[in-house]
């Protein structure tokens, strides 16, 4: 089975922190994606990598950088958190071949005070 | 770019009946794919079915089918026989053909539950 995990399901940070969320595949997929989720506006993309440190900004990219040095792991950092950024991050990961099927993980809800 | 839109933000069913979800996108492209999937309260978002648009035939993997409208650019999800299991948020997805990396836009989602 495909195996997407996230390092945190719940993390509570402060206004101006750094964060990290890390994501791990272990399927050898080429891509990962970062989304974020909020009620009413379903998912949207943050971000994605097609390859090692390879990246491409999605819908909503502002705030938010990534970093993806091995092909298994994409993380997802905020610079310096910001309320507005309280919400549901999920990580994905998929094959570059179709159909190009994307396997998610758990989420981390992300809380900034 | 692309749109997806469910107009269902809820909808209910009691067990062992059928529900339709509603899906509507807007795209300039002529190969694509749409997918239905299913995040379940507090666990993690799995595919429920895939279509792809060059084939005419609806998809279907046991209980859930779909209909795709290419014309009317329209994708619902049909559930048979719903189960309580299928309490969950359903979300519709498009993802283009050629270099988009897979790349997915998702709808609001549909919350559905499912009675006993």
């Amino acid at each position: 089975d495909v195996k997407v995990t996230q390092s945190s399901r719940y993390l509570v940070k402060r206004t101006g922190e750094k964060v990290f969320l890390e994501c791990v595949q272990d399927m050898d997929h080429e891509n990962m994606f970062w989304y974020r989720q909020d009620p009413g506006l379903g998912l949207r993309l943050i971000y994605f990598s097609y390859d090692v440190k390879m990246k491409e900004k999605g819908d909503i990219p502002e705030g938010y950088s990534v970093s993806r040095e091995k092909k298994e792991r994409f993380s997802l950092i905020l610079e310096s958190a910001s309320t507005n950024q309280t919400s549901m991050y999920l990580c994905a990961s998929s094959f570059e071949s179709y159909p190009r099927e994307q396997y998610f993980g758990p989420g981390t809800r992300l809380t900034v005070t | 770019a692309q749109t997806v839109t469910q107009s269902q933000p809820e909808m209910s069913v009691q067990e062992a009946e059928t529900v339709t979800l509603s899906c509507t996108y807007d795209t300039s492209e002529s190969n694509y794919y749409l997918f239905w999937y299913k995040q379940p309260p507090s666990r993690q978002m799995i595919l429920v079915i895939r279509q792809e648009a060059y084939k005419q035939q609806n998809a279907t993997e046991n209980r859930f089918s779909v209909n795709f409208q290419k014309a009317a650019k329209s994708f619902s999800l049909k559930i048979s026989d719903s189960q309580l299991g299928d309490t969950a948020m359903y979300f519709c997805a498009f993802m283009g053909g050629g270099t988009s990396y897979g790349k997915l836009t998702f709808g609001q989602g549909t919350i559905l539950t499912v009675h006993p």
